[in-house]
């Protein structure tokens, strides 16, 4: 079946330890993107890339990085430089068509010990 | 820059009644899309209805159904006969048509509790 494949699901980090939250689509869907999930906050957009070898900051990218080297793949990195990176993290893709809709991977809870 | 706002951070509602959710947007685009997802408790995100800013005529999905607004900016929900399965958070979306992928910019969300 098509999908989004977020993982690890649940992840313990150390502080000043970096952690890569690894995003994979079997969609063939051009377009990626993470968004962080609080409580309160709604989604906020990290990062997202609309081609390979392409991606743009969101509203909160400080902390964070990406890479996109394979359509099928959108990793991110959670750095030690993020201050509160405790959050549920949401990984989905978009095809550009006329339809214009944003598919979802079940997400990955990170929490800082 | 788009704002969505959703007004309503909890509501209840009892089975087989009628609830609205509320959001409202500030864009100066004219070509645009919403959206309403659903989140239920475990956390995928589901679609549950779209609207095309440039159609008058409000979308509708089974039980779910909207009041789009355009000179208002005003997009609510209305869910008809309420099911414990309604049990979630709903978020509204906003993204721009353009000749690109773009993202979902999302309004903070209302639970919503359904109620044998």
């Amino acid at each position: 079946d098509g999908g989004i494949t977020q993982s690890p699901k649940y992840l313990f980090r150390k502080e000043g330890q970096n952690v890569t939250l690894s995003c994979e689509q079997n969609l063939n869907h051009d377009a990626m993107y993470w968004y962080r999930q609080d409580p309160g906050q709604g989604l906020r957009l990290i990062y997202y890339s609309q081609i390979v070898n392409d991606f743009q900051k969101g509203d909160i990218a400080e902390g964070y990085s990406v890479s996109r080297e394979k359509k099928e793949s959108f990793p991110l990195t959670v750095t030690s430089a993020q201050k509160n990176p405790t959050a549920f993290y949401l990984c989905a893709s978009s095809i550009q068509d006329r339809v214009r809709e944003l598919f979802f991977g079940e997400g990955s809870r990170l929490t800082v010990l | 820059a788009q704002t969505v706002t959703q007004s309503q951070p909890e509501m209840s509602v009892q089975e087989a009644e009628t609830v609205t959710l509320s959001c409202t947007y500030d864009t100066s685009e004219n070509n645009y899309y919403l959206f309403w997802y659903k989140q239920p408790p475990s956390r995928q995100m589901i679609l549950v209805i779209r609207q095309e800013a440039y159609k008058q005529q409000n979308a509708t999905e089974n039980r779910f159904s909207v009041n789009f607004q355009k000179a208002a900016k005003s997009f609510s929900l209305k869910i008809s006969d309420s099911q414990l399965g309604d049990t979630a958070m709903y978020f509204c979306a906003f993204m721009k048509r353009n000749s690109g992928n773009t993202p979902l910019v999302f309004g903070k969300g209302t639970r919503l509790s359904v109620i044998a």
